[in-house]
């Protein structure tokens, strides 16, 4: 594998599921983020990750639980989320924070 | 805090026509970069801008950055089919800091033969 993955691609989950989205990452780097794109709104940050300490969490709702065990993996805990919530959710990896990010291809979040 | 704005958010274009998307953001930022995304697809780097005057060209796309005015264009040269995706500029604060990139809403480019 190289470059950024995630699983998995699509999702489908009801409102009171529990899932979640994995990232790894394979370039050696050091930051990891959390992104979100809903049809029609400018990406969304939602969680940054710098040497596995998480250093900006803009105002996502709790329902959202990012976990960062190490450099190269990244996981978004969900649980009880809302329709408004689906979208597709985009990992990133940078060398560090505020250089190039290189996104993995998305998972595709359906919540019913 | 940094805002980013893209102009237009929409563009449909004829063949071989030359046309410039613009990316305008609101404060001193050292880094500037364009993305594309297909339909359903994740974003590819496209350009990574520096520094004040640097100017990037891939095949039909060129990219410039004006620090001091802010400002960082798109170019597309003799546009091709293959060449309709969203585009989208990113900016970071200058000197890095802690945050992500701050992004445009992105510009819906599709081109017509």
């Amino acid at each position: 594998e190289t470059g950024v993955t995630q699983t998995p691609r699509h999702l489908v989950m009801g409102m009171t599921n529990k899932k979640s989205l994995k990232c790894e990452q394979h370039l050696g780097h050091n930051a990891m983020y959390w992104y979100k794109q809903s049809a029609k709104k400018p990406l969304e940050l939602m969680f940054v990750y710098s040497l596995e300490e998480r250093v900006e969490n803009n105002s996502v709702p709790s329902r959202f639980s990012p976990e960062c065990p190490n450099s190269s993996h990244l996981f978004l805990h969900l649980h009880t989320l809302q329709p408004e919530d689906s979208a597709l959710y985009l990992c990133a990896s940078s060398h560090r924070t505020g250089r190039e990010q290189y996104f993995g291809p998305g998972t595709r979040l359906t919540v019913t | 805090e940094l805002k980013v704005e893209q102009n237009p958010l929409f563009l449909s274009m004829q063949e071989g026509k030359n046309y410039t998307i613009y990316c305008n953001y609101s404060t001193t930022s050292d880094r500037l970069y364009w993305y594309r995304q297909d339909p359903g697809k994740s974003l590819e780097s496209l350009f990574v801008l520096l520094s004040n005057g640097a100017v990037k060209q891939e095949g039909r796309l060129m990219a410039s950055l004006d620090t001091k005015a802010r400002l960082s264009t798109l170019h597309i040269t003799a546009a091709v089919h293959d060449l309709s995706a969203t585009y989208f500029c990113a900016a970071d604060d200058s000197g890095g800091g802690a945050d992500g990139l701050t992004f445009g809403k992105g510009t819906h480019l599709i081109i017509q033969p």
